[in-house]
């Protein structure tokens, strides 16, 4: 299975800043996915992270905010712009092959806004 | 659309008790259905599958069937260790690759 980095693992930010989370696979996979943790809950998915195009944003989620680039098969970042306490989550990236279910994910970044 | 509805915690065992962790599903089609464990402060890993109805996941002594007539997953381990301690997901694929999870459900086991 693919071997996923993700970084940082955490960050401790202030509000009005921003922070890019780096995915960083091993091995060239079709698809990649952002998930939110918010403390206490289950996983969100954000947005689908396409190559070469605009990511596909989840309802409730804009590009404005999660802005995401994939510029190939082995890599992609997601940004929180602007943060309030409210991201304060953990992020995970997920990877993936339509002959390979199910998904991998990153050890995740855990982010707190202050 | 898709969700997961599933057993809400937190769930306290003593170690070698049996374990049922119910998932039921609302999907259209013919979903893959996955049960995730989040060891503490670890990420997410893949427990077991089940890809098709009647088929059975298996992993690490804990066990789940595609029930499709009841549109069920439980899990379930007959002997359940102190090691697992863990916060466990069910969760669906319904062909986009893009997973549903269910909340979560807490497991806590005591020696």
């Amino acid at each position: 299975s693919a071997v996923i980095s993700q970084k940082p693992s955490r960050d401790i930010c202030q509000r009005g800043t921003s922070l890019t989370i780096q995915c960083q696979v091993d091995s060239q996979v079709t698809m990649m996915f952002w998930y939110r943790q918010q403390p206490g809950q289950s996983l969100t998915l954000i947005a689908t992270a396409n190559q070469g195009s605009e990511a596909t944003y989840e309802s409730g989620f804009v590009i404005d905010k999660f802005p995401i680039s994939r510029p190939n098969l082995t890599f992609s970042t997601l940004t929180v712009s602007n943060m309030s306490p409210e991201d304060s989550s953990i992020y995970l990236c997920s990877v993936g092959d339509f002959w390979d279910s199910p998904l991998h994910f990153g050890n995740g970044t855990r982010l707190t806004v202050t | 659309g898709n969700s997961v509805t599933q057993m809400e915690g937190p769930v306290t065992l003593s170690e070698e008790a049996f374990l049922t962790i119910n998932c039921t599903y609302t999907a259209t089609g013919y979903p893959s259905l996955f049960w995730y464990v989040q060891y503490p402060g670890e990420g997410l890993q893949l427990l077991l599958k089940a890809t098709k109805a009647d088929d059975k996941g298996s992993n690490k002594g804990f066990e789940a069937t595609y029930r499709k007539e009841t549109t069920s997953f439980h899990l379930e381990k007959g002997s359940v260790q102190v090691s697992d301690s863990a916060v466990y997901f069910c969760a669906l694929e319904g062909g986009s690759e893009k997973l549903v999870f269910g909340k979560g459900t807490k497991l806590t086991v005591n020696p």
